[in-house]
């Protein structure tokens, strides 16, 4: 089955402590992004990338980083520099050739202990 | 002015009911809109794009769009149970790089 796989489906971060959500996908998209919702709130983008080895910063990338070195691959750290880190994190994925569609991995939520 | 507005409900549509779900957006140089539906605590799920002016029909919903007075609607008829979720509403400007923007969502409620 063609997809976006996102592990894991809940986190627990501790204080100080870097966390990497996992994003991964089958369906040979160029560009794939993440945002973070909270409850109430719209989709914010914190990172995007539309080409292996190259991303840009979205509206919210303090406190974050994230790395493609695969096409099929997007991780998304959470560093310690997050102070407020518990949110809903969605990845989603979009081909070249039907850029404006984007498609979305079921979600990781992230807390905090 | 908030990029892209929608009315954070609750509304309550008696089932079997049309239920009509309204967005604006502020940039004029917007081509592309989006209607994704999303449980709770499930992630965004697409239901129709729409990408020119006038009504774009798929099984019960119809997506409008009027660039003049720049608002874009859902309307959901013969309305179920199982259309209760969160509506966004996205719009992407002319320029294929530019980022997607989504509205806060509007709760929508079926009534059985």
């Amino acid at each position: 089955d063609g997809g976006i796989t996102q592990s894991p489906k809940y986190l627990f971060r501790k204080e100080g402590q870097n966390v990497t959500l996992s994003c991964e996908q089958n369906l040979n998209h160029d560009a794939m992004y993440w945002y973070r919702q909270d409850p109430g709130q719209g989709l914010r983008l914190i990172y995007y990338s539309q080409i292996v080895n190259d991303f840009q910063k979205g509206d919210i990338a303090e406190g974050y980083s994230v790395s493609r070195e695969k096409k099929e691959s997007f991780p998304l750290t959470v560093t310690s520099a997050q102070k407020n880190p518990t949110a809903f994190y969605l990845c989603a994925s979009s081909s070249a050739a039907a850029a404006e569609t984007q498609y979305f991995g079921p979600g990781t939520r992230l807390l905090v202990l | 002015q908030k990029e892209v507005e929608q009315n954070s409900g609750p509304l309550s549509v008696p089932e079997g009911a049309i239920a009509s779900l309204n967005c604006t957006y502020s940039d004029r140089g917007s081509q592309s809109f989006f209607w994704y539906r999303q449980y709770s605590g499930k992630s965004p799920e697409l239901i129709m794009s729409i990408y020119s002016n006038g009504d774009k029909e798929d099984g019960r919903f119809t997506a409008q769009l009027n660039k003049a007075s720049q608002y874009v609607s859902l309307l959901i008829r013969d309305s179920q149970p199982s259309d209760s979720a969160t509506y966004l509403c996205a719009v992407r400007k002319v320029n294929r790089d530019d980022k997607i923007i989504f509205g806060k969502g509007t709760r929508l409620h079926i009534l059985p």
